[in-house]
C-alpha cells in the first residue's frame, strides 16, 4: 500500500519561499507510468493543481503559478519536494502530495497524502 | 485555460438517485474522474477513466462521460454518501479540477 507524507513548516512569512516535501512508502518512486504532484485547497474552497513531476525529472505546471514554483524530485531518498516563492495571504492553503497515474489522455490521482496546512503571515 | 464546471450543490433523499455533472468543451473526448472528499479528509478517488471504480469502492457508485458532460450517479445514495464531490480531467499538460459539488442527503 503506497502512502504519501508531507512535511515543512506549517508557517512562512509574507514574500518568502514555502518549502514542502513528500515522502513516499510503500512502494517505489520510478515506475515510469506514475507522475507525483502537489494540489492545494485553501480554507472552504476547492482544489487546484500546482504541477507534477516524473521520476525521470520530466515537470509541468500550473501556468497561473508556473513563474513561481519549483518541483524536484530525490528518488534515492523516495521524496519529492515544492518550492513556492514570494508567497501571499492567498497562498495559505492545505498542501497535498498525491500520485498521479497517467497514459494516454488517462489522469488521476489513486493515493493521496494526509494534507499539511500551511499558513502564510508575518 | 480549460475549465470544468460544477453545481455547487445537489440534495437528494436516501435511497435514491444522486447525479453530479461535470461540464468542459469536448471533455467526452478526454478521460474524467472523480473524487469525494468528507470534512477535515484528504480525497478518495472513486471514478477514474469515465467509468471504472477503484478496488473497495461501492457499486453504487458509477460515472459517465459523453459530448461535453460527465456525469457521476449515486445510486441507492446513503448517508455516509454526503460530501463534496470533484471532477478532473487532464488537457494539454495541465491537470483540471472542476469546483467541486456539496452532495447533500436529506
Amino acid at each position: 500500500q503506497v502512502q504519501l507524507q508531507e512535511s515543512g513548516p506549517g508557517l512562512v512569512k509574507p514574500s518568502q519561499t514555502l518549502s514542502l516535501t513528500c515522502t513516499v512508502s510503500g512502494g517505489s518512486i520510478s515506475p515510469g507510468s506514475y507522475y507525483w504532484s502537489w494540489i492545494r485547497q485553501p480554507a472552504g474552497k476547492g482544489l487546484e493543481w500546482i504541477g507534477r513531476i516524473s521520476s525521470s525529472g520530466s515537470t509541468n505546471y500550473n501556468p497561473s503559478l508556473k513563474s513561481r514554483v519549483t518541483i524536484s524530485v530525490d528518488t534515492s531518498k523516495k521524496q519529492f519536494s515544492l518550492k513556492l516563492r514570494s508567497v501571499t495571504a492567498a497562498d495559505t492553503a492545505v498542501y497535498y502530495c498525491a500520485r498521479e497515474a497517467v497514459g494516454e489522455l488517462v489522469s488521476f490521482f489513486d493515493y493521496w497524502g494526509q494534507g499539511t496546512l500551511v499558513t502564510v503571515s508575518s | 485555460s480549460y475549465e470544468l464546471t460544477q453545481p455547487p450543490s445537489v440534495s437528494v433523499s436516501p435511497g435514491q438517485t444522486a447525479s453530479i455533472t461535470c461540464s468542459g468543451d469536448k471533455l467526452g473526448d478526454e478521460y474524467a474522474c472523480w473524487y469525494q472528499q468528507k470534512p477535515g479528509q484528504s480525497p478518495v478517488l472513486v471514478i477514474y477513466q469515465d467509468t471504472k471504480r477503484p478496488s473497495g469502492i461501492p457499486e453504487r457508485f458509477s460515472g459517465s462521460n459523453s459530448g461535453n458532460t460527465a456525469t457521476l450517479t449515486i445510486s441507492g445514495t446513503q448517508a455516509l454518501d454526503e460530501a463534496d464531490y470533484y471532477c478532473q480531467a487532464w488537457d494539454s499538460s495541465t491537470v483540471v479540477f472542476g469546483g467541486g459539488t456539496k452532495l447533500t442527503v436529506l
